[in-house]
């Protein structure tokens, strides 16, 4: 069965640092890789999706995630964070069984 | 076009007592998803209806069902409340059903046993 990891349960950044948010997962078959967002009282948005293809996806408010087969990650990267990017970031996995299998999110919280 | 609903936003019962959520997905979406969210856990997939048919299901005791409309309007039943119940749960929708299709969220049912 699939998982996913998220090895950092919270990532403290200051506006306009660089922030990184991990993502490994498990598979023993091809996936499909998601980053979804959900701010406070909110559902989750999807930010970015990884199907085929290059494997560098970028989303419309500047973050990226890279697709690294070798290494089974998708880590989740913008290059200059903003107070409004405080919010928790949640990995998803999605293999043959169709099913959105999530990781525990990361929370970012971004000071001033 | 308007987003996913759920009611009711939230949600307060007891133990043995069962409830049922409401989800209305986006105007022209055939596939509704729910997920229970809880700190512990996270997120964790409940089931899948597309169709008015039951897809795919999550490990969750047969307590938990659901059901899906010829408008594609979503149900979810708990029967028999438990403690470790109370979380958020989320519906999402999507215009067909399959792992490549975006799923839209609602802003979830919080749901409180005491």
């Amino acid at each position: 069965a699939q998982s996913v990891t998220q090895l950092d349960s919270q990532v403290p950044v200051f506006e306009e640092a660089p922030v990184e948010l991990r993502c490994n997962y498990s598979s023993s078959v091809s996936v499909y890789l998601f980053w979804y967002v959900q701010y406070p009282n909110q559902g989750l948005q999807l930010l970015l999706k990884y199907l085929s293809g290059s494997t560098l996806v970028e989303s419309i408010n500047g973050f990226e995630a890279e697709f690294n087969k070798s290494q089974t990650s998708f880590h989740l990267r913008k290059p200059s964070v903003h107070i409004s990017d405080t919010a928790e970031y949640f990995c998803a996995v999605s293999d043959n069984t169709d099913k959105l299998i999530f990781g525990t999110g990361t929370r970012l919280q971004v000071f001033p | 076009k308007a987003g996913v609903t759920q009611t009711p936003r939230y949600l307060i019962k007891t133990r043995g007592q069962q409830v049922t959520l409401s989800c209305s997905p986006i105007s022209g979406h055939r596939s509704v998803s729910w997920y229970q969210q809880t700190p512990g856990q996270g997120l964790q997939f409940l089931f899948e209806y597309f169709s008015e048919t039951q897809r795919n299901k999550g490990n969750f005791p047969g307590r938990f069902s659901g059901r899906q409309f010829s408008n594609s309007r979503s149900e979810m039943n708990v029967s028999t409340l438990e403690l470790g119940d109370s979380a958020l749960y989320l519906c999402a929708s999507s215009l067909i059903a399959g792992r490549t299709d975006t799923q839209y969220f609602g802003p979830g049912t919080r749901l409180t046993v005491l």
